[in-house]
Order: structure tokens, then C-alpha cells, then sequence
């Protein structure tokens, strides 16, 4: 099992373009989260996807899309960078039934520098 | 609203002494409380996490935790600090239907030879 994986592991950006993170897991979880992580801040949601058809907007959502492509792969898209956007991006998953609180596997993370 | 607070961005401890990082949580429910590390340059990896079981958890690498609901607080221990232990540990919290985690700010331990 590779877990949870994330491409691409580095990316610098303009202000202004758009990019795609990409996340997949293998472990046939239902539930899967996008977090942001800065200096200082611990890591704070920016989506999640409770399910397969379902996305909602956690702490930070202005600025990011989401795509919860199948069970599989939850996508995160930027579509005009900005420098605040500069963090590492890290992509978790879970599986999520009825009075079951299972912790979050996390991907290696994204770095992303918008300049 | 649920809220974690991680007392002390930085802790420094000597090789072989006790590790104690602080940990309190805000919930109007009871919570679910988890520990996770991150080594340089990785992502983040389960600890050890409380579900209402045990008020004593013991985790990986020799980590445990208290849950202590008088005191809302999961401080990780380890008894003897190993300088391979250095790394960021973070606190966090779930405790509503959404499984959303909220995660304390971070604590990055140093382990003096």
C-alpha cells in the first residue's frame, strides 16, 4: 500500500496561474481533506470531502476548488496564485462510519511558492 | 467551538531526560483527541490517539498521553527523550459529526546530546 500519495512534491508559481494538486489514496477511505500548513499556524483545513459526491469548505477555502474525482482522488485547484497562497499543502484521508472517530493518514505534502 | 492550544512553540530537553509537551482543548463535547509528528520535510504521522477508551493511551515510539477531563488536557510524555524524538508534534482535536480535525499550532521539541 502506498498510503496516501501527492503530486507534485514541489511547484513555483506566478501570481496568477492556475495548477491542479493532485491526491490519491489506496487505503479504501470515504473521507478525504486538503490542509494548508504555515509557520507558526498548525494546519488548517481548506476542503473536505465527507464522501464520494460530497465536498465542503473548511477553514480556509477563498482562493482553492476542489474536485472529488472518485473514491479515490480528491484534487485541489488554484486558479489565479497569489503569494499568500505560498505553504505546504497536505492531503489526508479517512474512513468515516457511525460512532467511529479513526485518525487522518496524511500525504508527504506539496510545497508550493508563488512568487 | 472546538480549539486546541499547544503550550510552547519550542521545547528543549536533554538526550535521556523526560519529555512532557502540553496540550489543552476546548470542547463542548466529548472529545476525540489525537498526536501526530512530522520529521523534517514529511508529512504528518499518527502518535497516538484517545477515543474514549482509556484515559492513559501509550503510542508509538514509547509516547503516551493523559486525558484529563477535569484539566481539558492531553499533555504527550515520554519518559526518556531519544535524539532521533526531535521533530514537530501536533495536538488535535474532533469533535463534532464532520470528522474535520482542528490542530493545535505545533510544538517543535530539540533533543540535546
Amino acid at each position: 500500500n502506498a498510503g496516501v500519495t501527492q503530486t507534485p512534491k514541489f511547484q513555483v508559481l506566478k501570481t496568477g496561474q492556475s495548477m491542479t494538486l493532485q491526491c490519491a489514496q489506496d487505503m479504501n477511505h470515504n473521507s478525504m481533506y486538503w490542509y494548508r500548513q504555515d509557520p507558526g499556524m498548525g494546519l488548517r483545513l481548506i476542503y473536505y470531502s465527507a464522501s464520494e459526491g460530497t465536498t465542503d469548505k473548511g477553514e480556509v477555502p477563498n482562493g482553492y476548488n476542489v474536485s472529488r474525482l472518485n473514491k479515490r482522488e480528491f484534487s485541489l485547484r488554484l486558479e489565479s496564485a497569489a503569494p499568500s497562497q505560498t505553504s505546504v499543502y497536505f492531503c489526508a484521508s479517512t474512513v468515516q462510519f457511525s460512532g467511529v472517530k479513526a485518525a487522518q493518514y496524511f500525504g508527504p505534502g506539496t510545497r508550493l511558492l508563488v512568487l | 467551538a472546538q480549539s486546541v492550544t499547544q503550550l510552547g512553540s519550542h521545547v528543549s530537553v536533554s538526550e535521556g531526560a523526560l519529555v512532557l509537551l502540553r496540550c489543552n482543548y476546548s470542547s463542548s463535547v466529548p472529545p476525540y483527541l489525537f498526536w501526530y509528528v512530522q520529521y523534517p520535510n514529511q508529512g504528518l504521522q499518527l502518535l497516538l490517539k484517545y477515543t474514549s477508551a482509556a484515559t492513559l493511551v501509550k503510542g508509538i515510539n514509547g509516547f503516551e498521553a493523559e486525558f484529563k477531563k477535569s484539566e481539558t488536557s492531553f499533555h504527550l510524555t515520554k519518559p526518556s527523550a531519544h535524539m532521533s524524538d526531535a521533530a514537530e508534534y501536533f495536538c488535535a482535536v474532533s469533535a463534532d459529526s464532520s470528522y474535520k480535525l482542528i490542530f493545535g499550532s505545533g510544538t517543535r521539541l530539540l533533543v540535546r546530546p
